[in-house]
């Protein structure tokens, strides 16, 4: 589809729970990135992909975060027991190549922690 | 809620004025520059984009000028309406091979009936 699919749109955990969001990038799109938005104000970036190929984890926090693109299933970004602190809305964009080109963002998916 | 102290610089207008929003960008190496709008409840969504070989650009209803003295990029919205209320972010690619975008931090734009 011509859109980026975020799956859910809202999630609560507890503290210390696992929590798995989703994203289905646009079909021949070959770039995944997750961004973090907190406070509805600065995005922080987290991970992209190259297809299902690790392109750029700078933004990872290493201890908690993991991140998945396999093929034909949508890309997954995986919180391991969850902190108050990650209660944020988490956007996923997909790309057709990167660097000079605007990227199509998916609605995101609002984590509460509590 | 949003926390004690965070507020994001907000612009308002008039219904039918032009609408000027200014970002300061980072990386003096970054060659690709795009403004986004965010609806509350949305993601970003791609307004315009400038290449730093150009200094201006125009869309429907809006204009990019790019200044890279001194770092400098505005959005510029004709006519605004009712319906460009939203956040506005400016980003730019990060200069590297990398491809991912800083953001700069928003702008809230009001428009008044």
């Amino acid at each position: 589809g011509e859109e980026v699919a975020q799956t859910p749109k809202h999630l609560v955990r507890g503290e210390g729970q696992k929590a798995k969001l989703y994203c289905a990038p646009i079909k021949g799109h070959s770039y995944v990135f997750w961004y973090q938005q907190v406070l509805k104000n600065e995005f922080k970036f987290l991970i992209s992909f190259q297809n299902e190929n690790v392109f750029d984890e700078t933004g990872m926090p290493k201890e908690r975060f993991s991140a998945k693109c396999l093929p034909n299933s949508p890309c997954s970004l995986e919180i391991q027991a969850t902190k108050l602190e990650d209660s944020a809305v988490y956007f996923c964009a997909s790309s057709q190549s990167r660097g000079n080109y605007g990227y199509t963002f998916g609605s995101g998916t609002r984590l509460t922690v509590v | 809620g949003e926390s004690v102290g965070l507020h994001l610089p907000t612009l308002s207008v008039q219904e039918g004025d032009n609408s000027i929003i200014n970002c300061a960008y980072s990386n003096s190496a970054s060659d690709y520059f795009i403004w986004y709008k965010q609806e509350s409840g949305k993601g970003p969504q791609f307004i315009i984009d400038i290449r730093s070989n150009m200094d201006k650009r125009q869309g429907q209803r809006v204009t990019v000028l790019l200044n890279k003295t001194v770092k400098h990029l505005s959005l510029q919205i004709a006519a605004t309406q009712p319906g460009d209320s939203a956040v506005y972010f400016c980003a730019e690619n990060s200069g590297g091979s990398q491809g991912n975008l800083i953001f700069g931090k928003g702008t809230k734009l009001s428009v008044k009936p």
